[in-house]
C-alpha cells in the first residue's frame, strides 16, 4: 500500500542551527503538505504545495520556514535558524486532489532544539 | 483560523462497550469535515471525509455523522475492541480554500480488555 515516509524519525539540533526534514510522498498526488504538533497542543497547517508553488501557508510558516520539491519525490520542509520553540513533531502529508479527499499522512519526525 | 473542539478529550472503556464522540466546528462556510484515527508511533489515517450536511459513513464498527447546520459529527464506535486504542482527531478546512486543516485536540480513547 502506498504511504508517505518522512526521515529522519527524530532529530536533536543546537538551537539557531538549520535542519531539514524530508518526505517522500505518494508517488502520483499532487498537493502536499506540512503541519506540526507541539507537546499538548492541535496539529497545525504549516504550508501547502501544489504545482511547484506554495498555495497557501499560515501564520507560523514565517522568513525561517522554506518548502521545496528538488525532484519528482522528495519534499521537504528547511528551518533556517531553529528556535526552542520550534520543538514538535513535524508531519508531512500528500493527497491526490484538493483537501475535500483524505489526506495521508507520514509517520513524524521529532524535532528538538536544545 | 477555524475553531475546532472535539470532546471528550480522553476516554477509558471496556471491550464490548460502544462509544461515541463529538467534534464540534463553525456552520459558516463550511467546506468537509475530516475524521483520522491516530495510533502511538503510527501515521494519522483518515477514516472518513464527509462533506454532506446529513452524511452518515461507515467503516466496519466505526461509523460517522454530520450536521452542518449545527456544526457538529459524531464518531461511533460500537463494540469497542483494544485495537481500537488511538486517539481520534477531526478536522476542516478553513473558507478560503480546502488545502489547510484545522484539527481539533483530539479524543484519546483507551479500551480495556
Amino acid at each position: 500500500e502506498p504511504e508517505v515516509t518522512q526521515t529522519p524519525s527524530h532529530q536533536v539540533t543546537q538551537m539557531g542551527q538549520e535542519v531539514i526534514l524530508r518526505c517522500v510522498p505518494i508517488s502520483n498526488h499532487l498537493y502536499f503538505y506540512w503541519y506540526r504538533q507541539i507537546l499538548g497542543q492541535k496539529v497545525e497547517f504549516l504550508v501547502s504545495f501544489y504545482n511547484n508553488e506554495i498555495s497557501e501557508k499560515s501564520e507560523i510558516f514565517d522568513d525561517q520556514f522554506s518548502v521545496e520539491r528538488p525532484d519528482g519525490s522528495n519534499f521537504t520542509l528547511k528551518i533556517r535558524s531553529t528556535k526552542l520553540e520550534d520543538s514538535a513533531m513535524y508531519f508531512c502529508a500528500s493527497s491526490g486532489t484538493a483537501m475535500n479527499t483524505e489526506a495521508f499522512f507520514g509517520q513524524g519526525t521529532r524535532l528538538t532544539v536544545v | 483560523i477555524l475553531n475546532v473542539e472535539q470532546s471528550p478529550q480522553s476516554l477509558h472503556v471496556q471491550e464490548g462497550d460502544s462509544t461515541n464522540f463529538t467534534c464540534s466546528f463553525p456552520s459558516s462556510n463550511f467546506y468537509a469535515l475530516h475524521w483520522y484515527r491516530w495510533e502511538t508511533a503510527k501515521s494519522p489515517e483518515a477514516l472518513f471525509v464527509m462533506t454532506l450536511n446529513g452524511d452518515e459513513k461507515k467503516k466496519g464498527r466505526i461509523s460517522a455523522t454530520l450536521n452542518t447546520k449545527e456544526g457538529y459529527s459524531y464518531l461511533y464506535i460500537k463494540g469497542s475492541q483494544p485495537e481500537d486504542s488511538a486517539t481520534y482527531l477531526c478536522a476542516s478546512p478553513d473558507q478560503t480554500g480546502a488545502n489547510n486543516l484545522f484539527f481539533g485536540t483530539g479524543t484519546r480513547l483507551t479500551v480495556i480488555p
